[in-house]
C-alpha cells in the first residue's frame, strides 16, 4: 500500500522558536494534503488543506499566520509551527489520498510528529 | 457538517471474547475507514469500507451506506488488539476525513 512519512517523529523546543515538521508521499503523488491535531486522549481535528502549487485551507479557528503550510511539490508538504507555546504541544499528522483507478479513496496517514514545546 | 458517532466509548475484554464496535454518521459519504491507533500514535488502516462487508483475518467490517452506519467486528480478541479504534468518513477522497470520538478498547488476560 501508499507510504506516508513524516518527519521528525518527535520534537522538543523552547517556548518561542519555530519548528518545521515535513509530511512525504513516498511512492505516489499527492496534490493534496492533510494536516491534523490530536491532543491527549482526544480524537483527531483537521486544521488545514495543503494544496500543491496554491495556499493551503484553515479551518475555522487555526491561525494561519502560525501554523504555516507549503506544499513545494507533489511529493511533499511542510507545517510549520512559528513562535510555539506550551499550548501548541500536541501530535501532529499529515495524511494523503492514493488512488486507485485514477480516482480518489483510501487516505493514507504518516506516523506522527509529537511536538512538546517547553 | 458531518458528526460521526461512535460506541461504545469504552471497551473493556476478556482475552478471547468478541466484540462489535459501531459508527453511525450523518450525512451520505463516498469514504469511510476504520482505524487502529497503537500506543504510539500510529493509525493503523483497517478498512475502506464506504459499503458492504469486508474481512481480513479476525476483523471485518460492515457499512450499510443507505441507514449511515457501520460496524467492526473483533473476534476472539488478543491483548495486542488494545487500543483506540476511530472511524472516520469523507464525503470523497479528496476531501478530509472527519473522525469520531473513538473507543477505547482493553483487552486483558
Amino acid at each position: 500500500g501508499a507510504v506516508v512519512s513524516q518527519h521528525p517523529s518527535r520534537v522538543i523546543c523552547k517556548s518561542g522558536t519555530s519548528v518545521k515538521i515535513e509530511c512525504r508521499s513516498l511512492d505516489f503523488q499527492a496534490t493534496t494534503m492533510f494536516w491534523y491535531r490530536q491532543f491527549p486522549k482526544k480524537s483527531l481535528m483537521l486544521m488545514a488543506t495543503s494544496n500543491e502549487g496554491s495556499k493551503a485551507t484553515y479551518e475555522q479557528g487555526v491561525e494561519k499566520d502560525k501554523f504555516l503550510i507549503n506544499h513545494a511539490s507533489l511529493t511533499l508538504s511542510t507545517l510549520t509551527v512559528t513562535s510555539a507555546h506550551p499550548e501548541d504541544s500536541s501530535f501532529y499528522i499529515c495524511s494523503a489520498p492514493g488512488l486507485a483507478g485514477g480516482v480518489a479513496d483510501t487516505q493514507y496517514f504518516g506516523p506522527g510528529t509529537r511536538l512538546t514545546v517547553l | 457538517g458531518i458528526q460521526v458517532e461512535q460506541s461504545p466509548p469504552d471497551l473493556i475484554l476478556q482475552e478471547g471474547a468478541n466484540s462489535t464496535l459501531r459508527c453511525n454518521f450523518s450525512d451520505s459519504v463516498n469514504n469511510l475507514q476504520w482505524f487502529h491507533q497503537n500506543p504510539w500514535g500510529q493509525l493503523i488502516n483497517l478498512f475502506y469500507i464506504p459499503s458492504g462487508t469486508k474481512q481480513n483475518g479476525r476483523l471485518s467490517a460492515t457499512t450499510v451506506a443507505t441507514e449511515r452506519y457501520s460496524l467492526l467486528y473483533i473476534s476472539s480478541s488478543q491483548t495486542t488488539d488494545s487500543g483506540v479504534y476511530f472511524c472516520a468518513v469523507a464525503y470523497s477522497g479528496n476531501t478530509p476525513l472527519v473522525f469520531g470520538k473513538g473507543t477505547r478498547l482493553s483487552v486483558i488476560a
